[in-house]
């Protein structure tokens, strides 16, 4: 079964600390993509990647950078956690072009971020 | 640009009651639709899809027929169940776009 996997399902961290979210999919997808979800406001994307070693902001970069130095993994690394980060992050990945996102995203299960 | 119009929630039904969630949206050309599915503490998984006018995606007993004439998507249950408790998710990908375009989502509960 293919599998997007995020390393932690629950984390706690504490203001200021650099923080990593890691994700991984087995499906060989060219896209990777960072959402964060909260009551109310729906999924918003963060960051993405089209290939490896690339990445684009989406509409709430900040605060947040992004790594993507293999294919299968993509990680979002909050700089300087703060307490308006606490969340849950979700990482989806598909594969490319029209054809690839007529298939949609697979999720991984999220991890829920608490800052303190 | 697209967008994704949903239902607004939250949606409460009893068990074995008809459920409708309505979705519209905006694009240009032909887009694929989607319906995702979240219960509660996961993360969001594919319930079905339509990649063409006319074509009507089904899974688990839900339903959703992509209406290009009214540009809708709307997801159709005849009998809810209590698992059937999530936040529902209408998407589209668009002919120019990399990304899918969600909705802001529905939650649906279902009361025994």
């Amino acid at each position: 079964d293919v599998k997007v996997t995020q390393s932690s399902r629950y984390l706690v961290k504490r203001t200021g600390e650099k923080v990593f979210l890691e994700c991984v999919q087995d499906m060989d997808h060219e896209n990777m993509f960072w959402y964060r979800q909260d009551p109310g406001l729906g999924l918003r994307l963060i960051y993405f990647s089209y290939d490896v070693k690339m990445k684009e902001k989406g509409d709430i970069p900040e605060g947040y950078s992004v790594s993507r130095e293999k294919k299968e993994r993509f990680s979002l690394i909050l700089e300087s956690a703060s307490t308006n980060q606490t969340s849950m992050y979700l990482c989806a990945s598909s594969l490319s072009g029209k054809g690839g996102l007529g298939y949609g995203y697979t999720f991984g299960s999220g991890t829920r971020l608490t800052v303190v | 640009g697209n967008s994704v119009t949903q239902m607004e929630g939250p949606v409460t039904l009893s068990e074995e009651a008809f459920l409708t969630i309505n979705c519209t949206y905006t694009a240009t050309g032909y887009p694929s639709l989607f319906w995702y599915v979240q219960y509660p503490g996961e993360g969001l998984q594919l319930l079905l899809k339509a990649t063409k006018a006319d074509d009507k995606g089904s899974n688990k007993g839900f339903e959703a027929t992509y209406r290009k004439e009214t540009t809708s998507f709307h997801l159709e249950k005849g009998s809810v169940q209590v698992s059937d408790s999530a936040v529902y998710f209408c998407a589209l990908s668009g002919s120019s776009a990399r990304q899918l375009t969600f909705g802001s989502g529905t939650q649906l509960t279902v009361l025994p």
